[in-house]
């Protein structure tokens, strides 16, 4: 247990439905990412917040994906009308920036299955 | 962007036999390696990593090495056990690992007893 928890661990949804995903990384870490993992591939980078603030988006990340941050601790990945192309493996990391380290840490995901 | 490249896609080996896992970047910028373990189920553990100012890094019966020239780096698991067993990433990125991680599509490792 890496002590990045992520919630719900299974999601099975249908097409069309709207679906929210909520990470908690390990608490002192400012950094926090989201992956993407289909079956037999890496993770894919998504987006990443540092604090608040959402830093860096990916091309995969498409306008029915949208994440929050609020107070810079949990965070929620929404997808808005999922498709059957959204069934994957959703990852959450974190880190703590500083000089020299920046070790990601994930949780356990939450894989999304859309009927 | 980065493309990292890994092989084998699987590996069978027999307990008490080394296991090595290779890949290749695309990005001669990347100066971070990181090699995660991921169990079914699981999510991805970090298990050793390797900045490109060392060559070689070693951590009991795990050890990294890197060739920036050639742009690869390889896993080496020595005295492999059951326990081993599991799918291995390795992803690579820029500034010391404060850019966004690109990984390989994984290595299925299983050792046998």
């Amino acid at each position: 247990d890496t002590g990045v928890s992520q919630d719900p661990r299974h999601k099975i949804t249908k097409r069309g439905q709207n679906v929210t995903f909520r990470c908690d990384p390990i608490s002192e870490h400012n950094r926090l990412y989201w992956y993407r993992q289909t079956l037999g591939q890496g993770p894919e980078f998504l987006t990443y917040f540092q604090n608040e603030a959402q830093l860096e988006k990916s091309r995969l990340l498409s306008d029915r994906f949208s994440a929050e941050r609020p107070k810079g601790s949990f965070s929620t990945l929404e997808i808005q009308r999922t498709e059957q192309g959204d069934s994957a493996m959703y990852l959450c990391a974190s880190s703590l920036v500083s000089s020299g380290h920046n070790e990601q840490f994930f949780g356990p995901g939450t894989r999304l299955t859309v009927l | 962007g980065e493309n990292v490249e890994q092989h084998p896609s699987t590996l069978s080996v027999q307990e008490g036999d080394s296991a090595v896992i290779k890949c290749t970047y695309s990005d001669s910028a990347s100066n971070y390696f990181p090699w995660y373990k991921q169990e079914l189920g699981k999510g991805p553990q970090l298990i050793i990593d390797i900045r490109s100012n060392v060559g070689e890094k070693k951590d009991q019966r795990i050890a990294v090495t890197l060739n920036k020239t050639a742009k690869h780096f390889s896993l080496h698991i020595t005295e492999t056990q059951p326990e081993d067993s599991a799918v291995y990433f390795c992803a690579a990125s820029e500034n010391s690992g404060y850019s966004t991680l690109t990984f390989g599509k994984g290595t299925m490792l299983l050792v046998s007893p």
